[in-house]
């Protein structure tokens, strides 16, 4: 399809352990970010990556999450040392070049819990 | 600090009733979308609205931006059960680095 696909849609894991969060932004978009959602709650930012730029990072909650985005296109989010806080739905939307639109565009999202 | 306040976040209501949801703010924003998430999908965009004043009608949903640009409402005529799910307005501040400003939602409920 030519949405954004997120990988995989649902992790459990185990309280300590790593996970890495995959995201496959529609082709061509230049921005791409993260969000963590908790139950039937709005979206919490996480970063922001836009072309070439340094990535905005400013929402990252604690040293133990990570981004990269290799290529300009897929996306990595790593969470070390899970906690189970971290348990909730993270969001990766993509959104496509120029200033005519601020619209993005999300994936399903994956479901972390962390046990 | 929440910087786009979002009323009400629960709404649970019978089918065919009219509902209004609010996203108010002390900031301005260049542009402010309205976007609908089903449980299990991501947000998906069902407006944008970008002049003072403006009203842009999408069926029976009807949404409204505030003159000075710092708030927005959507009305729904006739509820239907379809229309349930979480409404999110989001807000963009003119000048920054093309973050939106979200609100926490408001959960509806229309029950048949």
């Amino acid at each position: 399809g030519a949405g954004v696909s997120q990988s995989p849609s649902n992790k459990v894991t185990e309280k300590g352990k790593d996970v890495e969060l995959r995201c496959d932004p529609i082709s061509g978009h230049t921005a791409l970010y993260w969000y963590r959602q908790s139950l039937g709650q709005g979206l919490e930012f996480l970063i922001y990556f836009q072309g070439n730029s340094a990535p905005d990072k400013s929402g990252l909650p604690s040293d133990r999450f990570s981004a990269e985005r290799t290529g300009g296109s897929v996306s990595t989010l790593t969470i070390q040392r899970t906690q189970q806080e971290d348990s909730a739905v993270y969001l990766c939307a993509s959104r496509p070049p120029g200033l005519a639109t601020d619209t993005q565009y999300f994936g399903p999202g994956t479901r972390l819990t962390v046990l | 600090t929440q910087l786009l306040e979002q009323s009400p976040q629960f709404l649970s209501i019978q089918e065919g009733e009219n509902l209004t949801v609010y996203c108010n703010s002390s900031s301005v924003f260049s542009s402010l979308q309205w976007y609908r998430q089903e449980p299990g999908e991501g947000p998906v965009l069902l407006v944008t609205v970008v002049t003072g004043g403006e009203v842009k009608k999408l069926k029976r949903l009807t949404f409204q931006f505030g003159d000075a640009r710092k708030d927005s409402s959507l009305h729904i005529t006739a509820a239907q059960p379809g229309d349930t799910g979480l409404y999110l307005c989001a807000g963009a501040l003119a000048g920054n680095n093309r973050k939106l400003i979200w609100g926490l939602g408001t959960s509806l409920a229309v029950n048949p």
